[in-house]
């Protein structure tokens, strides 16, 4: 079955650097990736979506990139700020969108 | 509305009893979906609609997980003689297609709590 991996342990990065979140996809060949944001006891906040003939992707300070060889795509925050904190979602779409459990990125004052 | 819509916010159940939770989608949203995450996991997928038909039900983890959409736009999850398993935040979303290349907008969800 198509399995979407996040990094489970929480990253922690001082303000002002970049954020770089990792999500990894077997058994499949999505045409399409997508980014969520999630904060404490809400749903989850549509950022961007990548497609499969896109390598990049970019919105404000964010860039998603998308490597269809490695099954990987990566997110990144430049300029952290605090107010970034939260769990970042990958997801995929098969006939449904399938997410990833999220990482919790932590920004440091 | 603006946003999707869910209520209530936070439903405790006993043991037994039937809940039934409620999805208020953007307006003009085709697709509509149900989902349920549990603590610190990612939102699993229970069932999608487009308009008023049901057409995956597949993540509905048994016959006691019901949803309706009868006109194509409230949804209702109803759960029956709730367990204690069923903790988790139902989390509704509705989308304009059903397209991948359409984010889906996410109501806040509703936290139930079965004791």
């Amino acid at each position: 079955s198509q399995k979407i991996e996040q990094n489970s342990e929480a990253l922690n990065i001082q303000e002002g650097k970049t954020a770089t979140l990792t999500c990894n996809y077997t058994n499949y060949s999505p045409a399409y990736l997508q980014w969520y944001r999630q904060d404490p006891g809400r749903g989850p906040v549509f950022l961007l979506l990548i497609r499969e003939n896109e390598k990049e992707k970019r919105k404000e300070r964010l860039k998603v990139t998308f490597d269809t060889t490695l099954k990987q795509s990566l997110f990144h925050i430049t300029a952290s700020q605090p107010a970034d904190s939260a769990t970042y979602l990958c997801a995929f779409r098969d006939d449904k969108i399938i997410f990833g459990k999220g990482t919790r990125l932590h920004i440091l004052p | 509305g603006a946003g999707v819509s869910q209520s209530p916010r936070y439903k405790v159940a006993k043991r037994g009893q039937d809940v039934a939770l409620r999805c208020d989608p953007i307006s003009g949203h085709v697709s509509l979906f149900w989902y349920q995450q549990a603590l610190g996991q990612g939102p699993e997928f229970l069932t999608y609609f487009q308009n008023e038909a049901q057409l995956d039900k597949s993540g509905l983890p048994s016959d006691r997980f019901f949803a309706e959409r009868p006109e194509g736009s409230v949804s209702t999850l109803k759960i029956q003689r709730t367990q204690q398993e069923d903790s988790a935040v139902y989390l509704c979303a509705s989308s304009l297609g059903a397209g991948a290349r359409h984010g889906y907008t996410f109501g806040s969800g509703t936290r139930l709590t079965v004791v």
